[in-house]
Formats: C-alpha cells, sequence, structure tokens
C-alpha cells in the first residue's frame, strides 16, 4: 500500500495562475480531505468528500474547487492563484468519518504564489 | 465556535526526561480528540484517538488523557527521545461539526541528546 499520494511536491505560482493538485489514496477509503497549513498554525479543511461524486466545503473553500469521479482520486484545483494560497497542502483520507476513524495523510504539497 | 490551543508552541527537553504536552480546548461537546505528530516536511500521523466516552488512551511509552468537563487533554511522553522529536498537534470534532477536524497550532518539541 502506497498510502496517500501527493503530487506535485513543490510549486510556485504566478498571480492569476491556475493548478490542480492531485491526491491519490489506495486504501479504498470513503472519505477524503483537503486541507491546508500556514506557517505555525494548525491545518484548515478546505474541502471534503464523503464518496465518488460527493464533495462539501470546509471551513476556507473560497478560491478552490474539488471534483471526486473515482473512490481513488481527489483533485484539487485552485482557480486564479492569490498570494494569500501560498501555504502547504494536506491530502487525508479514511474509511469511516472522522467522528468515529482516524485520517492519514499524504507528504504534502507546497505551493508559494508570487 | 470551537478553538483548540496548545502550549507552549515549542518544547525542549533533554533525552530521558517525561513530559507533558498541553491542549485546552472551548467547547466540551465533542466526539473525539486526537493527537497527531507531524515530521518536517512529512504529512501528519496519528497517534492517539481518545472517543468523547473514554478518559484515556496508551500506546507505548504515549498516554492520552481527556477531560471534557475543563477542556483540557494532556499527550504524557515516558522516557523522551531523540527520535520523539517533531511537531505534535491535538486535533478534534465538535458536535455541531461532526466532518471537521479542528486543530491547534501545535507544539514543536525538541529532545536534545
Amino acid at each position: 500500500n502506497a498510502g496517500v499520494t501527493q503530487t506535485p511536491k513543490f510549486r510556485i505560482l504566478k498571480i492569476g495562475q491556475s493548478m490542480t493538485l492531485q491526491c491519490t489514496q489506495d486504501m479504498n477509503h470513503n472519505y477524503m480531505y483537503w486541507y491546508r497549513q500556514d506557517p505555525g498554525m494548525g491545518l484548515k479543511l478546505i474541502y471534503y468528500s464523503v464518496g465518488a461524486g460527493i464533495t462539501d466545503k470546509g471551513e476556507v473553500p473560497n478560491g478552490y474547487n474539488v471534483s471526486r469521479s473515482t473512490t481513488e482520486d481527489f483533485p484539487l484545483r485552485l482557480e486564479l492563484a492569490a498570494p494569500s494560497q501560498t501555504s502547504v497542502y494536506f491530502c487525508a483520507s479514511s474509511y469511516f468519518g472522522p467522528s468515529t476513524d482516524t485520517q492519514y495523510f499524504g507528504p504534502g504539497t507546497r505551493l508559494t504564489v508570487l | 465556535k470551537q478553538e483548540v490551543t496548545q502550549i507552549p508552541a515549542a518544547l525542549s527537553v533533554p533525552e530521558g526526561e517525561n513530559l507533558v504536552l498541553n491542549c485546552s480546548f472551548t467547547d466540551s461537546a465533542i466526539y473525539n480528540l486526537q493527537w497527531f505528530r507531524q515530521d518536517p516536511g512529512k504529512g501528519l500521523t496519528s497517534l492517539l484517538l481518545i472517543q468523547s466516552s473514554q478518559r484515556e488512551q496508551t500506546s507505548g511509552r504515549l498516554n492520552a488523557s481527556l477531560d471534557k468537563s475543563s477542556g483540557r487533554s494532556t499527550l504524557y511522553i515516558a522516557a523522551s527521545q531523540p527520535g520523539d522529536s517533531a511537531t505534535y498537534l491535538c486535533a478534534l470534532i465538535s458536535s455541531g461539526s461532526a466532518r471537521q477536524l479542528t486543530f491547534g497550532s501545535g507544539t514543536q518539541l525538541t529532545v536534545l541528546p
């Protein structure tokens, strides 16, 4: 099992550019999540999904979009990148929901918007 | 709105010392509380998960306690080792947001050889 994989590991974007952060899990988990972590801060939830075709907003969804066409993949799309989106992005997954089940995290994508 | 606080932000101890990391939260209506470890440049690894009906969980040299009435959790690390050096984050699910973890900002622990 590779667990949760994320690509790319690092990326620099110019203001106004767009990109997609990829996330794949091979554990057949139902739930998938996207978080961002700003320096010296805890993680904040951007979007989550409870299964293929079902997504919902988290605490900080503005400027992002997601889709979940398969159980394994949960890409995060940034449209019109802004300096405020400079952060480290983590994808996570779990079989059951967070009320009962721990989450498994990917290694993160470090994004800089200049 | 639930707020999670971890103090201190950084802690340095000599090897072999027993230590306690603190986590406090403002709303006692929670489903569970988790402690994670984060190594530089890596993702988070779950250490312990305590359900709201439980008072503590143990794994090896780690023991986490939960006191909902006082809004506090502690992570006890026995006989610390340099390999324990990492950032430790607590996170919880509030009853009002069953699908969202609220994270503290973490305590950066350094264990000196």
